[in-house]
């Protein structure tokens, strides 16, 4: 089972917005809504931001969206700001024995 | 409180063996399922096993599959990873995460697993 594929970095200045792309196949991404995406500080422990493709845990902020099309998932920042700048990692169940599967990450810089 | 606290991360030469604990507290940790994944310095995560609430059911990755074991002792609120034949791949901090449905909700802080002669 292959890492999930994600942009090895993104960036954008405070206010705009960033969308970071997470490419699977039909057994995990596109066969599933069980995509999340994690935010993790450096020297952190990962923090759960969306869930199930769309869901925003309590106490995440609105800033963050998610969504899925195909085999392709999404996250979207809007209003960027300086606390957004992070490691972001997808993740989605698959169907293989791996039963797990994490995107490559993406290293997000806010400008 | 969710809090998960992960320890028994040490150097170890290859072919070695090591165990991991993580005591949970903050919640009831008999009525979850446990997982750990790592992350190498520096890389990304990889998911590696996971264990019913109940201990009856059991998955790894490709990965580990027969070296490494995870077991639990609901009465003691801890979660274990038994590692053997380590390799140099294995090096790794190790997260203790807990689940609810397919996503993590909690994460430990890790520890630190070196395999290297």
């Amino acid at each position: 089972q292959s890492a999930l594929t994600q942009p090895a970095s993104v960036s954008g200045s405070p206010g705009q917005s960033i969308t970071i792309s997470c490419t699977g196949t039909s057994s995990d991404v596109g066969g599933y809504n069980y995509v999340s995406w994690y935010q993790q500080h450096p020297g952190q422990a990962p923090k759960l931001m969306i869930y199930d493709v769309t869901n925003r845990p309590s106490g995440v902020s609105d800033r963050f969206s998610g969504s899925k099309s195909g085999n392709t998932a999404s996250l979207t920042i809007s209003g960027l700001q300086a606390e957004d700048e992070a490691d972001y990692y997808c993740s989605s169940y698959t169907s293989s024995s791996t039963l797990f599967v994490f995107g490559t990450g993406t290293r997000l810089t806010v400008l | 409180e969710v809090q998960l606290v992960e320890s028994g991360g040490d150097l170890v030469q290859p072919g070695g063996s090591l165990r991991l604990s993580c005591v949970a507290s903050g919640f009831i940790f008999s009525g979850y399922w446990m997982h750990w994944v790592r992350q190498a310095p520096g890389t990304g995560l990889v998911w590696v096993s996971r264990i019913k609430s109940d201990g009856s059911s059991t998955n790894y990755a490709d990965s580990v599959r027969g070296r490494f074991t995870i077991s639990r002792d609901n009465a003691k609120n801890t979660l274990y990873l038994q590692m053997n034949s380590l390799r140099a791949e294995d090096t790794a901090f190790y997260f203790c995460v807990r689940t609810i449905g397919y996503r993590i909700d909690s994460w430990g802080q890790g520890t630190l697993v070196t395999v290297s002669s």
